[in-house]
This record gives structure tokens, C-alpha cells and sequence, in this order.
């Protein structure tokens, strides 16, 4: 089914490991974003892609590295996986459209735990 | 202090009950404004736009107050099916979407 797909859903690493966090999506959404959601801070964005080959930092982008060579893929790495990156991370898409345009589509999380 | 904020609850109302979600945000040029609703830690999906004049759909009325940089939803005749949490959501130029750190609601029999 077309949408939007986040692999692995769940994932466990040790300290110290690098880890990517696959994006893909099949609308040809010019925006993509990647979110974490942890207890009491809710949705904070990572990174986000206005376009293929263009990307910026969000609110807490540090520890976190994002490529977008194709439109239809944003993976997220975490470059040396630490404790407190463990969390639920979502990934989103959006057309982008006009201003009121607010509608972000999201995959069903991935759920990453760093011992 | 955040960009986004919003009283996280939790609010428990029994059905058929009005409730209502207030949310600030703290950048004034920020353009648009929304309300996401996610469900037991799924993914968030939008439940409505929120414009100046105010707008409804069905038993939701969001309205935002841009001179107090202040946005609300009320939820007419609760549902059980209304148990969420609700998130308020607000764009800034560029297309980066802030979100509040959500509201839970409970709704009970």
C-alpha cells in the first residue's frame, strides 16, 4: 500500500553504535521530517527536507545526521548512539502547498532503545 | 519556554461533557495553525486547521486569537472515541511544523 514507511519498527543497540533509521515515501512529498516523542516533551523535530538535497536542523539535532538524495527517502543516523536518544521516532511527509497547508503525514514510528 | 505550549492533563470527563484545550504560542510570525490528534503512542493525524474567523466540524470548534497568540479547541458532546491525546500543532515560514506537547483527554462512560 503507497504511504509513507519507516523500517526497523523496533530496534535495541548498545552504546556507541551507529544506527539509521530508514524513511521512504511514495506520494512524492516535497517535505519530509523526522520527529521524536518522548514523556513530557512531546513531538520535537530532529531534521527536516524542504526538498531533496536540501535539509535543516530542527530543535534537537544534536547526535543526528540526515541525507536526502532522493525525494522518496529521508533516513536518520545517529551517528554514536547514546542513552538518551532512546525514544519513539516518527517520521513524516508534506506536500508543502500553501500556508495553511498543515497536513503531515506520519509512518508508524520507530521504537529505539540504546542500552 | 516553549514555542508551543499547552496544559497536559490529563482531562477526565464523563461522555456527553464539553471540553475545552487552550494552547500559546510564542512566535508571532508563525503562520498557520492546526490541531493533530494521536492515539495510544500511533502516529499523529490531523484533525483540523484552525483559521481566524473561527471554524467548526461537526462537534470541534478550534478558534485562535492571533493579538494573544492563543489557540483553542473545544470538543462539543464527548464521545468515548474522543480519548486522545491532542496535540497543537503551529508553522513557521519555511514549512517546519512545531508541535505542543499534547493534551490527554479521557472520556468515560
Amino acid at each position: 500500500d503507497a504511504g509513507i514507511t519507516q523500517s526497523p519498527r523496533y530496534k535495541i543497540t548498545e552504546t556507541g553504535r551507529q544506527v539509521t533509521l530508514m524513511c521512504h515515501q511514495t506520494w512524492s512529498h516535497s517535505y519530509m521530517f523526522w520527529y521524536r516523542q518522548d514523556l513530557g516533551h512531546g513531538l520535537r523535530l530532529i531534521y527536516y527536507s524542504a526538498a531533496a538535497d536540501i535539509t535543516d536542523k530542527g530543535e534537537v539535532s544534536d547526535g543526528y545526521v540526515v541525507s536526502r538524495s532522493k525525494t522518496e527517502n529521508f533516513p536518520l543516523t545517529l551517528e554514536s548512539a547514546t542513552r538518551s536518544q532512546t525514544s519513539v521516532y516518527f517520521c513524516a511527509s508534506s506536500g508543502g502547498g500553501g500556508i495553511n497547508t498543515g497536513e503531515l503525514f506520519f509512518g508508524e514510528g520507530s521504537r529505539l532503545t540504546v542500552l | 519556554r516553549k514555542e508551543v505550549e499547552q496544559d497536559p492533563g490529563p482531562f477526565n470527563v464523563p461522555e456527553g461533557a464539553t471540553v475545552a484545550f487552550n494552547c500559546t504560542y510564542s512566535n508571532s510570525a508563525s503562520q498557520s495553525f492546526f490541531w493533530y490528534r494521536q492515539d495510544c503512542r500511533k502516529e499523529p493525524k490531523l484533525l483540523m486547521s484552525v483559521y481566524s474567523s473561527g471554524n467548526e466540524d461537526g462537534r470541534f470548534t478550534a478558534q485562535l486569537n492571533r493579538a494573544s497568540q492563543y489557540i483553542s479547541l473545544l470538543i462539543r458532546d464527548s464521545k468515548l472515541s474522543d480519548s486522545a491525546t491532542y496535540l497543537c500543532v503551529v508553522k513557521r515560514q519555511g514549512g517546519k511544523l512545531i508541535f505542543g506537547q499534547g493534551t490527554e483527554l479521557s472520556v468515560k462512560p
